[in-house]
């Protein structure tokens, strides 16, 4: 059991572009979970998996955001056109039963 | 809908002295309560959780914290702290039923003082 993984660990990109980061949950997990964080602030919902299928989505994900978890086992998500307000740490956490187990997060800079 | 409260956005002590970072939560239904430690740059490790049972519950790195329904209280203790200790904390609440996504507070960092 190597934990959550999340990939790239950093991620640079310029207003407009489109940027993709990938979650792999620990293997046993069904449940999902993709937070964001700001600076100085604690994480905030953005959406939950339980296996493949997406069942809650926060407010917080507008239309510029998707996510995926094809198979019921690693997960995408993709901010189409970013802006410098994306600009943050997306947080990916999994879940057997209660627990929650978080990723080391990917940090987006939009320049 | 849940919320939570952090009552101190920083908290500095001393080396080996005793620190309590304080909670408040609102609910309307019954929750699940945590707290996660952040260190710089990385993902959230879990300290503690309280399920049910015993309102005083133990965690890792000599902390604990105790749950109190009527004051809607979960306050973290450690009755000595370390350099290493110096770090975020962020309580959290899940509810009991359904997805169970936590709802955070603002954090509280700890700096530890030689």
């Amino acid at each position: 059991d190597t934990g959550v993984s999340q990939n790239p660990r950093h991620k640079i990109t310029k207003r407009g572009q489109n940027v993709t980061f990938r979650c792999d949950p620990i293997s046993e997990h069904n449940r999902l979970y993709w937070y964001r964080q700001t600076l100085g602030q604690g994480p905030e919902f953005l959406t939950y998996f339980q296996n493949e299928a997406q069942l809650e989505k926060s407010r917080l994900l507008s239309d510029r955001f998707s996510a995926e978890r094809p198979k019921g086992s690693f997960s995408t998500l993709e901010i189409q056109r970013t802006e410098q307000g994306d600009s943050a740490m997306y947080l990916c956490a999994s879940s057997g039963e209660i627990e929650a187990f978080f990723g080391q997060g990917t940090r987006l800079t939009v320049v | 809908a849940q919320s939570v409260t952090q009552l101190d956005s920083q908290v500095p002590v001393f080396e080996e002295a005793p620190v309590e970072l304080r909670c408040n939560y609102s609910s309307s239904v019954s929750v699940y309560l945590f707290w996660y430690v952040q260190y710089p740059n990385q993902g959230l490790q879990l300290l503690l959780k309280y399920l049910s049972g015993s309102t005083l519950v133990k965690g890792i790195n000599g902390f604990e914290a105790e749950f109190n329904k009527s004051q809607t209280s979960f306050h973290l203790r450690k009755p000595s702290v370390h350099i290493s200790d110096t770090a975020e904390y962020f309580c959290a609440v899940s509810r009991i039923q359904g997805a169970q996504k936590l709802v955070f507070g603002q954090g509280t960092r700890l700096t530890i003082n030689p």
